[in-house]
């Protein structure tokens, strides 16, 4: 199994700040990697997958990178909506996927 | 729209069974897959198993074989997930959500919260 690693588990950042959070997988992962958000009461929302393709509807402050098997999810002006859990997830061998535990992403 | 809209809110038992469900719409149901993915409070997702409703193909991740099964019934555009006898620790959120043709998961159901307590 892939064990995905997110770093830090809680980010504090102020509104119009960058925010980045890290995911980390435990091998290569060809770039199948996904991220999703959570608010409070919702179900996770798909941001970004293939690594750094932003889904439809996605604003363009959300940005991924990274290869291999360090991954980067950017948050390049954070408004108020953007505090939520993030998770990473990979999915190169459909269909054992895994995810990360999370980023809780707070208003510092 | 494209959608999937889950069953209600459970409350069981231990022993119990239970099956619930999730139908699609707005889009091919029988044409991708379904995968079912079980949040536990305060965790992070966990893929329990997918199914393709085409041809009933069903795949599970290793720690839930044996524990759940995975249905559909393509002419209702709706996939199911069930257990035969409940446990306290299968209390959770349980999610359906779509692969995408990008591989994401990328339309995910409401959530159907399932309390098992005696």
């Amino acid at each position: 199994e892939v064990v995905m690693t997110q770093s830090p588990a809680t980010l504090s950042v102020s509104p119009g700040e960058r925010a980045t959070l890290s995911c980390r997988a435990s091998q290569t992962i060809n770039n199948k990697l996904a991220w999703y958000q959570q608010k409070p009461g919702q179900s996770p929302s798909l941001l970004i997958y293939g690594a750094s393709t932003r889904a439809t509807g996605i604003p363009a402050r959300f940005s991924g990178s990274g290869s291999g098997t360090e991954f980067t999810l950017t948050i390049s002006s954070l408004q108020s909506e953007d505090f939520a859990v993030y998770y990473c997830q990979q999915y190169n061998n459909w269909p054992q996927i895994t995810f990360g535990q999370g980023t809780r992403l707070e208003i510092k | 729209e494209v959608q999937l809209v889950q069953s209600g809110a459970e409350v069981k038992k231990p022993g119990e069974s239970l099956k619930i469900s999730c139908q699609g719409s707005g889009y091919t149901f029988p044409t991708f897959w379904i995968a079912w993915v079980r949040q536990m409070p305060g965790k992070g997702p966990e893929l329990m198993g997918v199914i393709y409703p085409d041809d009933g193909d069903v795949k599970f991740s290793p720690s839930f074989q044996g524990q759940v099964s995975i249905s559909a019934d393509k002419s209702a555009n709706t996939a199911y997930l069930q257990w035969s006898s409940l446990k306290a620790s299968d209390t959770a959120i349980y999610y359906c959500a779509r692969r995408g043709r990008a591989s994401g998961l990328d339309v995910w159901g409401q959530g159907t919260s399932v309390i098992v307590s005696s």
